[in-house]
């Protein structure tokens, strides 16, 4: 059974700082892995997706790799900003049936 | 407008009362899927539709079901509410085509006392 693991479960750095944010897996037949952007009181905001053959994405500010055959996906966050400030979250797609398996996700404060 | 909409967003019940939340889609997705999520834990699955006439159970399904009314709609019933079933409800969308990205619903949140 795939297990989604994040750490650490919460996090505070000052403004400015790069930071990196874990994910890791024990099953690696997976589809594809998504990070999530979950902010209080409101949904979940798609940050990026990794297919299972590629190595990172990156968009912006953000830059998520992923390691199928050692189960770790990491998101580098680049000169942190306190609208950063949100839960992340990540989840996998498996190959056999499509469904998204969770983290618990990691809280982030970056502090002005 | 947003593409994938929930209603209510709140909702205060009582223990054994029948409740049905509803979830709109606007991109023309073919996959819906509705989720519970509880502090401190991951999104668990409660149920899917790759299409209208295909409805699976997912994860945690017991004391739920689901009706997918069209492509747009699928809406969840907890046909007798009890308070472990107090959590936030999302609803999420997927193409089944390309990299079954996932679109998310701002959130209901159920409160059964």
């Amino acid at each position: 059974k795939q297990e989604v693991t994040q750490i650490p479960a919460a996090l505070s750095v000052p403004e400015g700082e790069n930071l990196v944010l874990n994910c890791s897996f024990t099953d690696s037949a997976i589809y594809n892995l998504q990070w999530f952007r979950q902010d209080p009181g409101k949904g979940l905001t798609s940050l990026l997706l990794i297919q299972s053959s590629q190595r990172e994405q990156t968009s912006g500010r953000l830059n998520a790799s992923l390691d199928k055959s050692s189960g770790r996906s990491t998101l580098y966050i680049a000169a942190s900003q306190p609208g950063d400030s949100a839960t992340y979250l990540c989840a996998v797609i498996m190959d056999s049936n499509y469904q998204l398996i969770w983290g618990a996700g990691t809280k982030l404060i970056i502090k002005p | 407008d947003a593409d994938v909409t929930q209603t209510p967003r709140n909702r205060i019940t009582k223990t054994g009362k029948r409740i049905m939340l509803e979830c709109s889609q606007t991109k023309g997705h073919d996959r819906m899927y509705w989720y519970r999520q509880d502090p401190g834990l991951g999104l668990r699955l409660i149920y899917y539709s790759f299409d209208v006439k295909d409805i699976n159970k997912g994860e945690i399904s017991d004391g739920y079901s689901v009706s997918r009314q069209a492509q747009a709609k699928f809406s969840l019933s907890l046909e007798s509410a009890i308070p472990n079933q107090t959590a936030l409800y999302f609803c999420a969308t997927s193409d089944f085509l390309g990299d079954n990205e996932q679109f998310f619903g701002p959130g209901t949140r159920l409160t059964v006392l």
